[in-house]
């Protein structure tokens, strides 16, 4: 069992539109961390959230902790085909990332 | 200022062989930790190296091993390769001195085909 669950697996959508995907466990963390891979890269840490409720913005990436500290969304105001990658979340334990098997969004012209 | 560096880029391997991967971590970073990708998936942690040695371990078998040199340069090892460790090798590094949230740099990763 993932300890992480994002969803949706796949998102496709048109430049302009909006999007938000999301993370999600059964488990207390103390943070999060969000992260984009592009094909052929490695990840790319975005943002890390640590307090319940927070909400960190990152140009048109709004990234939200739940209050619970067990889930988490990255929403996407105006994608852009920039904006095409695998997104990531991830659990630093003591060191070692747990990540969860990603949300691939493709943003078309 | 290069980030993480890792090489070979790509490579083919028979089934059977063994695989040497090489990291440099970025400028400033002692701590290197190595993942497998493979695709369609999320990265799974191998295991983690700091002062050239092994401080933490996945759930991955001994045919996995590594190695950290003294200038925090780093190698994974793979022995009698299986088609199933055909993937995208990750390497990671930071800091050994940061606050526990501190996000880590990767490379762009060595794509392992087995044959």
């Amino acid at each position: 069992t993932q300890l992480l669950e994002q969803s949706p697996q796949f998102l496709s959508i048109q430049e302009g539109e909006n999007l938000t995907v999301y993370c999600n466990s059964s488990s207390v963390f103390s943070s999060l961390q969000w992260y984009r891979q592009e094909p052929g890269e490695g990840p790319v840490l975005l943002v890390t959230v640590v307090t319940g409720g927070e909400v960190k913005k990152l140009k048109r990436l709004t990234f939200q902790f739940g209050d619970a500290r067990k889930d988490s969304s990255l929403h996407i105001t105006a994608a852009q085909t920039g904006d095409t990658g695998l997104y990531l979340c991830a659990r630093d334990s003591w060191g070692k990332l747990q990540f969860g098997a990603g949300t691939q969004v493709v943003v078309t012209p | 200022d290069a980030g993480v560096t890792q090489s070979p880029t790509h490579l083919i391997k028979t089934r059977g062989q063994q695989v040497t991967l090489r990291c440099s971590p970025k400028s400033g970073h002692d701590t290197v930790s190595w993942y497998q990708q493979a695709l369609g998936q999320g990265p799974q942690f191998i295991f983690q190296y700091y002062e050239e040695e092994e401080r933490q371990r996945g759930n991955f078998p001994d045919r996995f091993s590594g190695h950290q040199f003294p200038n925090y340069s780093s190698e994974l090892n793979v022995n009698a390769l299986l088609l199933g460790d055909s993937a995208l090798y990750l390497c990671a590094s930071r800091p050994s001195q940061t606050r526990t949230n501190y996000g880590y740099t990767f490379g762009s990763g060595t794509r392992l085909t087995v044959v």
